[in-house]
């Protein structure tokens, strides 16, 4: 069974630029997640989906952030205009529901590193 | 508020040492508990799970045990490998609304041959 993929790996980007991730979860998983990992902390919940409605923004910096997943299937995040502070790995994760128990599968993250 | 722990790291081993990294958490609700593992390049992976109380997660030789009169859930590990040589994070999830992760701040753990 394939895993949850990410691109690019590694971004580095100039303040007030805009960047863009993409997430593939695993096929049949219902629940799509963002996470922002700082150096140094642990990850912390940007967004989470259920097939293609938003169930948690209460973190995301809407002024800046956005995300989408339009069919209920891959995912993108987009940070416009970056500031320093948003260097950090993305991490994308699925689940097969948002049940309490049921794992979470991240992705390998990609790293962005705004200059 | 919702809030987990940890040790500070990072922590630095023989192998073949026991290994503790101590966790505590806050929560308003009644949490599950999870230890993930993140090995140098790779994702995050669940190591193991407990949902209530007096629970105890194992897996790969790692135990932890869901305390909640202590509000702990220490990772312990009775003879480590190198190969354990990894970041690893505490994490509780509350069973009412959004349901979301909430992280400890990880504790880097290097095992030396």
């Amino acid at each position: 069974e394939a895993g949850v993929a990410q691109s690019p790996r590694y971004k580095i980007i100039e303040k007030r630029q805009s960047v863009a991730f993409w997430c593939n979860p695993i096929s049949g998983h219902a629940t799509l997640y963002w996470y922002q990992q700082i150096l140094g902390q642990g990850p912390k919940l940007l967004i989470q989906f259920q097939n293609n409605g938003v169930v948690d923004d209460s973190q995301l910096p809407k002024d800046r952030f956005s995300a989408e997943r339009l069919k209920g299937v891959d995912s993108t995040l987009k940070i416009q205009p970056a500031k320093l502070e948003d260097s950090a790995v993305y991490l994308c994760a699925s689940s097969p529901g948002a049940e309490p128990g049921r794992e979470q599968y991240f992705g390998p993250g990609t790293r962005l590193t705004v200059t | 508020g919702n809030s987990v722990t940890q040790m500070e790291g990072p922590v630095t081993l023989s192998e073949e040492a026991f290994l503790t990294i101590n966790c505590t958490y806050t929560a308003t609700g009644y949490p599950s508990l999870f230890w993930y593992v993140q090995y140098p390049g790779e994702g995050l992976q669940l190591l193991l799970k407990a949902t209530k109380a007096d629970d105890k997660g194992s897996n790969k030789g790692f135990e932890a045990t869901y305390r909640k009169e202590t509000t702990s859930f220490h990772l312990e590990k009775g003879s480590v490998q190198v190969s354990d040589s990894a970041v690893y994070f505490c994490a509780l999830r509350i069973i009412q609304g959004a349901q979301k992760l909430v992280f400890g701040q990880g504790t880097r753990l290097t095992i030396n041959p």
